[in-house]
């Protein structure tokens, strides 16, 4: 069973950059798609983007223009970073394995989830 | 864009069938996976490609999806299933991006 746990600062300031990292456990990080997906206090769930282990990336577009994702096979994790934050970035991140099917993907395993808040 | 509706809440007794709508433009030509989520906890896969359920999921939880609807079904609802449910499938058709249904929050009464 894999695990997945995020880990980065809580509070980030309006404008500054967001950074998570995940660390898989339990199972290698090769050969399958990662994925990060958010969720504002008491709202729905955002899909954020996903990284394939090889380093190709697909991103939602309303946050393309402010996202990446990378990916280190060698410590078995992968990141985040989300540029020029506003309070509407302030959500639990999680990370998770995302599982490809004919024509679509969808989520196996999630970690915990972080709560990041971005206020001054 | 791709939009997923879902009603707000659905109330059932326990014991009883609760069933939780996805409504989709032609959603039924697409994949839809269904997800659990209990107050401050990750979600959890329970339904995934329409009807298959991951191992350790019970077989009272089944899919169904055509047209533009499509449904999770709890059957013999027990008290540990109130929780928040979400459908999400692939929109690969122009912006190819994960999308997730609005939720629905299943209370037993």
């Amino acid at each position: 069973q894999v695990h997945l746990q995020e880990s980065g600062p809580g509070l980030v300031k309006p404008s500054e950059t967001l950074s998570l990292t995940c660390t898989v456990s339990g199972g290698s990080i090769n050969n399958h798609y990662w994925s990060w997906i958010r969720q504002p206090p008491g709202e729905g769930l955002e899909w954020i983007g996903f990284i394939y282990y090889n380093g190709i990336t697909n991103y939602n577009p309303s946050l393309k223009s402010r996202v990446t994702i990378s990916v280190d096979t060698s410590k078995n994790q992968f990141s985040l970073r989300l540029r020029s934050v506003t309070a509407a970035d302030t959500a639990v991140y999680f990370c998770a394995r995302a599982m490809y099917s004919p024509y679509s993907y969808y989520f196996d395993s999630w970690g915990q989830g972080t709560l990041v808040t971005v206020s001054s | 864009s791709y939009v997923l509706t879902q009603p707000p809440s659905v109330s059932v007794a326990p014991g009883q069938t609760a069933r939780i709508t996805c409504d989709g433009n032609n959603i039924g030509s697409k994949s839809v996976h269904w997800y659990q989520q209990k107050p401050g906890q990750a979600p959890v896969l329970v339904v995934y490609d329409d009807n298959d359920r991951p191992s350790g999921v019970p077989e009272r939880f089944s899919g169904s999806n055509s047209g533009n609807t499509a449904t999770l079904t709890i059957s013999r609802v027990e008290a540990g299933d109130e929780a928040d449910y979400f459908c999400q499938v692939w929109d690969g058709s122009s912006d190819h991006r994960g999308l997730f249904g609005t939720g629905t929050k299943v209370t037993v009464l």
